[in-house]
């Protein structure tokens, strides 16, 4: 998985709580995404990453929100989970193309989230 | 109508078929073309990449994309039973926007 991990890989929590999923990578790549992926929609990306401390939103970014303190690390809050956040959660990492970087994305193992 | 369409499957081959996957877009920004292979709870890994139109081809993966028709293929030569997996078509334009297809669950049956 290309240096990437997620943790925690799974959890179950209940409606309004907050929850914090973690990604982690050891290539020094500058971009970082966080995916959610449900059934007949794919991948959908929620917010991604430029830079530490610079980020920006995705498609479907209402209730989650991000940080990058580090390089190597991009946080995902949900501030109060609700039931149809219930998905997949993949972070991915990238190079930049416009620097002559890679253009393909690696994916780290997911994470399983269920709110009850 | 989604920036990215793609049939969702299932699709069933025999071992040794020829399987031909397509995706269309909407966007003629898309510069870049890619294609994932995911395992059943894995996360996705990239298969093969192109630019241009025209074929790229790497062992029994063909990939074909035809930006008159904002059309792309991956083609795959005999099918295995390892080939099993969701395939994803993915796009991306210079504004470093990924765009990724709902994905094509295949077997292979041996």
């Amino acid at each position: 998985d290309a240096g990437i991990t997620q943790s925690p890989r799974h959890k179950v929590t209940e409606t309004g709580t907050p929850v914090t999923l973690r990604c982690h990578q050891t290539e020094n790549h500058r971009y970082m995404y966080w995916y959610r992926q449900d059934p007949g929609h794919g991948l959908r990306l929620i917010h991604y990453s430029y830079g530490v401390k610079d980020t920006d939103k995705g498609e479907v970014s209402d209730g989650y929100s991000v940080s990058r303190s580090k390089t190597e690390d991009f946080l995902l809050t949900l501030e109060s989970a609700t039931s149809s956040q219930t998905s997949v959660y993949f972070c991915a990492i990238s190079e930049s193309i416009l620097s002559g970087g890679a253009y393909e994305q690696y994916f780290g193992p997911g994470t399983r989230l269920t709110v009850t | 109508q989604k920036e990215v369409e793609q049939d969702p499957g299932p699709l069933s081959v025999p071992e040794g078929a020829i399987v031909s996957l397509n995706c269309t877009y909407s966007n003629s920004a898309f510069q870049y073309f890619m294609w994932y292979r995911q395992y059943s709870r894995k996360g996705p890994e990239l298969l093969m990449y192109t630019y241009s139109s025209g074929n790229k081809e790497d062992g029994r993966f063909t990939a074909q994309v035809d930006k008159s028709s904002k059309y792309i293929s991956l083609f795959i030569r005999d099918s295995q039973p390892s080939d099993s997996a969701t395939y994803l078509c993915a796009m991306i334009d210079y504004g470093q926007n990924f765009v990724f297809g709902p994905g094509t669950r295949l077997s292979v049956l041996p």
